[in-house]
């Protein structure tokens, strides 16, 4: 069946341009999840939605970005004025339980700001 | 000090050797994940267990919650498990806790 996909799966913007980044997760998955890893990095959190809302919006890095969830289903990732140390990966997962179920990652979405 | 540590940083080892990837942490969670993520960038959910083992083929993954640490063991390890393992808390707060990952290469 089909898994998470994001889009784009690539982009390059120019600094202080807005982006954004969309993802579908699974169908019937409730929670949602954006993660970001930038170059030799780890992963790190950004925000977990359960259905359409965002319990938690601490784990954004600043006031630039925001996300939504319509529907319970696609989520868009929106980075405003975009700076160089927001090139990374962008990577979204979902589960179907809620936080503590198993989660399906997507291919991401890598952003590169010049 | 990181809330979630990893150790080793970067393992290699011969095809068919056992290898043991641990994971400590620091924070009360509610479950840990064990994730895989290959060259190319994708991961892979592992493992979720908030307690005792559990197994997939030649994965296992194990959680003391009083000593605060998980393992995952490869048994008959092969060159396609080369990969970066990641393990992650859930601290209960919708917020996961990252290590910072280990680099297993297996080499025929």
């Amino acid at each position: 069946g089909a898994g998470v996909s994001q889009s784009p799966s690539n982009k390059v913007t120019e600094k202080g341009k807005d982006v954004e980044l969309r993802c579908d997760p699974i169908s019937g998955h409730t929670a949602l999840y954006w993660y970001r890893q930038s170059l030799g990095q780890g992963l790190e959190f950004l925000i977990y939605f359960q259905g359409n809302s965002a319990p938690d919006k601490s784990g954004l890095p600043s006031d630039r970005f925001s996300a939504e969830r319509t529907g319970g289903s696609v989520s868009t990732l929106t980075i405003q004025r975009t700076q160089q140390e927001d090139s990374a990966v962008y990577l979204c997962a979902s589960s179907f339980t809620g936080r503590l179920g198993e989660q399906y990652f997507g291919p991401g979405t890598r952003l590169t700001v010049t | 000090k990181n809330e979630v540590e990893q150790s080793p940083q970067n393992l290699t080892a011969q095809e068919g050797e056992f290898i043991t990837i641990n994971c400590s942490y620091s924070v009360g969670i509610s479950a840990l994940h064990w994730l895989q993520q290959h060259p190319g960038g994708g991961i892979v959910s592992l493992f979720m267990l908030s307690s005792g083992k559990k197994k997939h083929g030649r994965l296992i993954a194990t959680i003391n919650i009083q000593e605060k640490h998980s393992s995952l063991h490869i048994t008959a390890s092969h060159p396609r498990d080369s990969a970066v393992y990641i393990c992650a808390v859930d601290s209960g707060s919708d917020k996961l806790i990252f290590g910072t990952g280990t680099r297993l290469q297996v080499f025929p």
